[in-house]
């Protein structure tokens, strides 16, 4: 199976922050992994996919970037509603696999 | 807009089955669905997947041997049955609907709580 490891574990940070949250892989994927944010008590929402590709009405202050072991989510200036957690997910091989997440935290 | 409709929430004994329905509107039956769960205050672990075309499940190798899952085209209904039950799979179990070319998970189901209770 294709491990995902996920850094840091937690985070706090202060609305306008710029935000990063890593992704290694345990094998090459190429680009092919996804990010989605999970808000308390919601299901998950598709952020970005094939690495650095946005989805559909998610706002531009995410990005995404890296290829093959090693991914980084971004945002670029922190708002309120970005708090709650976020996982990666690797495209590339069954089981598909989800990093162990990273919980974001509002100052 | 896709909108995936989950069965209500279950308490289950331990030894025994439950099954969990997922149906599909406002948008074709042609996509492949998956199945993820979330053991209370845990990550996102995935449990396997149907194409409603293209027939064959997979399942990760840790539910393998107590998961069937299945999908039927006249009703755009994916439907997961999880034998065996521990105290363990007391989770929330999340359907979700992947993209046509990759399988990002881009429509998810609201969510159903399994309790596995004695």
């Amino acid at each position: 199976d294709i491990q995902l490891t996920q850094s840091p574990s937690f985070l706090s940070a202060s609305i306008g922050d710029r935000v990063t949250i890593t992704c290694r892989a345990s094998q090459g994927i190429a680009n092919y992994l996804a990010w989605y944010h999970q808000a308390p008590g919601k299901a998950p929402n598709l952020l970005i996919y094939t690495a650095s590709t946005l989805q559909r009405g998610v706002p531009s202050r995410f990005s995404g970037s890296g290829s093959g072991t090693e991914f980084t989510l971004t945002i670029s200036s922190l708002q309120p509603e970005d708090f709650g957690t976020y996982y990666c997910q690797q495209l590339d091989g069954y089981p598909r696999t989800f990093g162990q997440g990273t919980k974001l935290q509002i100052k | 807009q896709v909108l995936l409709e989950q069965t209500g929430a279950a308490v289950k004994r331990p030894g025994s089955s439950v099954k969990v329905s997922c149906k599909t509107s406002g948008g074709t039956f042609t996509h492949a669905i998956s199945w993820v769960r979330q053991v209370p205050g845990q990550g996102l672990e995935w449990v396997g997947g149907v194409h409603p075309l293209f027939g064959t499940p997979r399942y990760a190798p840790k539910f393998q041997d107590r998961v069937t899952i299945t999908a039927d085209e006249t009703t755009a209904t994916a439907t997961m049955e999880l034998n065996s039950l521990t105290l363990t799979d007391t989770a929330v179990y999340y359907c979700a609907r992947e993209g046509w070319e990759l399988p990002i998970l881009e429509n998810w189901g609201q969510g159903t709580l399994v309790t596995v209770s004695s």
